[in-house]
């Protein structure tokens, strides 16, 4: 199976700032990586999809970078309802995968 | 509107069953992948099981495999989970996920979930 690894797991950022999250996959995936934001006692939301891809309605300022096994995912300005956890999720093969989780808090 | 709508969680023993189900509406059913997903309390996501639009192909984690059995209705909109041999680490809200009409990993639409506990 392949193994997706995040970091951090979580961090703090003040309101304004520009977040990064990275994801590595433990063997090439090409671009099939996706993007969730989960709040506290809801269901997981796409936001980004095939790696750099903006799910229809989602601010902009959430943008998804990377190919192969590295890829990144940016919040250019954390805004407070930005507080979540982000997971990223490949679908190379169908044995689907996510990654750990990064929690984002507001500084 | 696309809606996704589990019920059948609960708390059962270890060794047990139950059936999960997803009632879809407000598109075409029988033209999207469907998937469940679940999450322990307090852990991260893991995808358990998918299925093809007409029910051909049906993929498991490696943990539920021979226990557990991805079904699907597309007269009743209709997806389901039997899920035998309970384990206390099968404790976790199931998701049921909608995936693309052709892309089978992108999760675009998920339910509320429903809690399923293994304790005795």
């Amino acid at each position: 199976d392949i193994q997706m690894t995040q970091s951090p797991s979580s961090l703090s950022a003040s309101v304004g700032d520009r977040v990064t999250i990275t994801c590595q996959a433990s063997q090439d995936i090409s671009n099939y990586l996706n993007w969730y934001q989960q709040k506290p006692g809801k269901a997981p939301k796409l936001l980004i999809y095939d790696a750099s891809n903006l799910e229809t309605g989602v601010p902009s300022r959430f943008s998804g970078s990377g190919s192969g096994t590295d890829f990144t995912f940016t919040i250019s300005s954390l805004q407070p309802e930005d507080i979540a956890t982000y997971y990223c999720q490949q679908y190379d093969n169908l044995q689907l995968t996510f990654g750990g989780g990064t929690k984002v808090e507001i500084k | 509107e696309v809606q996704l709508v589990e019920s059948g969680g609960g708390l059962v023993q270890p060794g047990g069953s139950l059936r999960l189900s997803c009632a879809a509406s407000g598109f075409t059913f029988s033209s999207y992948w469907m998937s469940w997903v679940r999450q322990a309390p307090g852990k991260g996501l893991e995808w358990v099981a998918n299925i093809k639009q007409d029910g051909s192909e049906k993929y498991y984690v490696d943990s539920v495999k021979g226990r557990f059995t991805i079904s699907r209705d597309n007269a009743k909109n209709s997806l389901y989970l039997q899920m035998n041999s309970l384990r206390a680490e099968d404790t976790a809200v199931y998701y049921c996920a909608r995936s693309g009409v052709g892309d089978y990993g992108i999760f675009d639409y998920w339910g509320q979930g429903t809690l399923v506990t293994v304790s005795s």
